[in-house]
């Protein structure tokens, strides 16, 4: 089976700026969940979907949104972009994502670079 | 809330040590427990995982096991490699599912 694929790996923008990240999970699987890594904040959860609908939600304001197509296929969106928003952002597939041993499997990531 | 502390970083060590990397948790639940490891420029990738008290995980010559009395999942290696070098996540996940909740992670850089 194919892994989490993440697109694109490496993206830059300038302040102000919109911009629009791509995950496609691993086959099958059907909630995708979004998650932020930078060096002083760690690894921070964004939001997750299931079946096309948001079921969880971070700490995040509003600038950063996401969604989910029938295919399981998510997007997230970051709009006004500002310089904290450098960060990689990790999408994670799993099969259901309504149980504590569902496995999350992780994506490359994509590296967003705000100048 | 539900919280992961790890050991502070970065750990060195010669080819063939032992290794030992702390974690310990805060949960209301019962959660599952996770460790995942990332090499540089990449995703997280999961290394072993334990659903409920007392299992343990294993993977690579990785062991961990889930202490409920101590609230722990410990991190082991009995002779770790140069390609064992990477960041270690320990992460926690409530019962009815939800958000994967990190640890600071821990820097390992093994010399030859």
């Amino acid at each position: 089976k194919a892994g989490v694929t993440q697109t694109p790996r490496y993206l830059i923008k300038t302040r102000g700026q919109q911009v629009t990240l791509s995950c496609s999970p691993i086959s099958g699987h059907r909630s995708v969940s979004w998650y932020q890594q930078t060096p002083g904040q760690g690894l921070q959860f964004l939001f997750e979907y299931f079946s096309e609908t948001q079921r969880n939600k971070g700490n995040f304001p509003g600038r950063f949104s996401g969604r989910q197509f029938s295919n399981s296929r998510s997007e997230m969106n970051v709009s006004t972009l500002e310089l904290g928003d450098s960060a990689l952002y990790l999408c994670a597939s799993s099969f259901s994502g309504n149980q504590g041993a569902d496995t999350q499997y992780f994506g490359p990531g994509t590296r967003l670079t705000v100048l | 809330g539900d919280s992961v502390t790890q050991m502070e970083g970065p750990v060195t060590l010669s080819e063939e040590a032992f290794l030992t990397i702390n974690c310990t948790y805060t949960a209301t639940g019962y959660p599952s427990l996770f460790w995942y490891v990332q090499y540089p420029g990449e995703g997280l990738q999961l290394l072993l995982k334990a659903t409920k008290a007392d299992d343990k995980g294993s993977n690579k010559g990785f062991e961990a096991t889930y202490r409920k009395e101590t609230t722990s999942f410990h991190l082991e290696k009995g002779s770790v490699q140069v390609s064992d070098s990477a960041v270690y996540f320990c992460a926690l996940r409530e019962n009815q599912g939800g958000k994967l909740i990190f640890g600071q992670g821990t820097e390992l850089s093994v010399k030859p």
